[in-house]
C-alpha cells in the first residue's frame, strides 16, 4: 500500500491560510489522494480529494504537485473550529479501504 | 438527522464479557465499515460489509464477529472482552467501495475494558 507522509503538528494563526503538506512518493497512477480530518472527540470527516488536477470545495482547495508525488491542503482562512488532525490518505479506486497515518495536528491561535 | 450513528456511545465493560456495538447509516449507501482507533489515535480498519456481504476482513481476533442484517446496519459483536480491546471503534459507510467515493464516520464508541 502506498504511503503518506505528514508533519506531526503545525500551528496557524485564526483568519490566515494554512497549507498542509503531503508527501506520497509511492504514489501510482490510479491512487486517489484523499483528506480527511478528526476534530477532537469525534469521527473523522471527509475534506477533499482529487487525482490529477488541483480541487475546491466548500472547505478547502487541494492542490496536487504535477508529479502527483506530494499534495497539499489549503484551508483559506483558518477558524478556531479547524483545529483538528489531517490525515492524507491514497487509495486506489478498486480496493476497499483507506490505511491511515498519523496525520498533522493543526493548532488554530485565536 | 443523524447520518451514521452508533450505540452505545460509551461502554465500560469487564474482562471476559460478550458486547455488542451497533451501527446505522441513513444514507442509502451499500458498504458499511468498522474502525478501531487506538490510545495512540492509530486508525485501523476491521471490517467491511457491502450489500451485506463481507468484503474486507483485515487481521482481527475471531473474538470480533461482525454482523450486517441489512444494508443499512452492520453491528459488533465482541466475546471474551480483553484489555487491549479497549480502543474507540468507528463505524462508516459509503456508496461504494469501488470508485473513490468518500466515507461517512459516525461519532464513534469508546470501550473501556477493566
Amino acid at each position: 500500500d502506498a504511503k503518506t507522509t505528514q508533519p506531526n503538528s503545525m500551528e496557524s494563526n485564526e483568519e490566515e491560510p494554512v497549507h498542509l503538506p503531503c508527501n506520497h512518493s509511492t504514489i501510482s497512477g490510479t491512487d486517489y489522494i484523499h483528506w480527511y480530518r478528526q476534530l477532537p472527540s469525534q469521527g473523522p470527516e471527509y475534506v477533499i480529494h482529487g487525482l490529477t488536477s488541483n480541487v475546491n470545495n466548500r472547505m478547502a482547495s487541494l492542490a496536487i504537485a504535477e508529479d502527483r508525488k506530494s499534495s497539499t491542503l489549503i484551508l483559506h482562512r483558518a477558524t478556531l473550529r479547524d483545529a483538528a488532525v489531517y490525515y492524507c490518505i491514497l487509495r486506489f479506486p478498486g480496493t476497499y479501504k483507506y490505511i491511515f497515518g498519523t496525520g498533522t495536528r493543526l493548532k488554530v491561535l485565536a | 438527522d443523524t447520518a451514521v450513528s452508533q450505540t452505545p456511545k460509551y461502554l465500560v465493560t469487564q474482562m471476559g464479557n460478550d458486547k455488542s456495538i451497533k451501527c446505522e447509516q441513513n444514507l442509502g449507501h451499500d458498504t458499511m465499515y468498522w474502525y478501531k482507533q487506538d490510545s495512540k489515535k492509530f486508525l485501523k480498519i476491521m471490517f467491511s460489509y457491502n450489500n451485506k456481504e463481507l468484503i474486507i476482513n483485515e487481521t482481527v481476533p475471531n473474538r470480533f464477529s461482525p454482523k450486517s442484517p441489512d444494508k443499512a446496519h452492520l453491528n459488533l459483536h465482541i466475546n471474551s472482552l480483553e484489555l487491549g480491546d479497549s480502543a474507540v471503534y468507528f463505524c462508516a459507510s459509503s456508496h461504494s467501495y469501488i470508485g473513490s467515493y468518500e466515507q461517512y464516520f459516525g461519532p464513534g464508541t469508546r470501550l473501556t475494558v477493566t
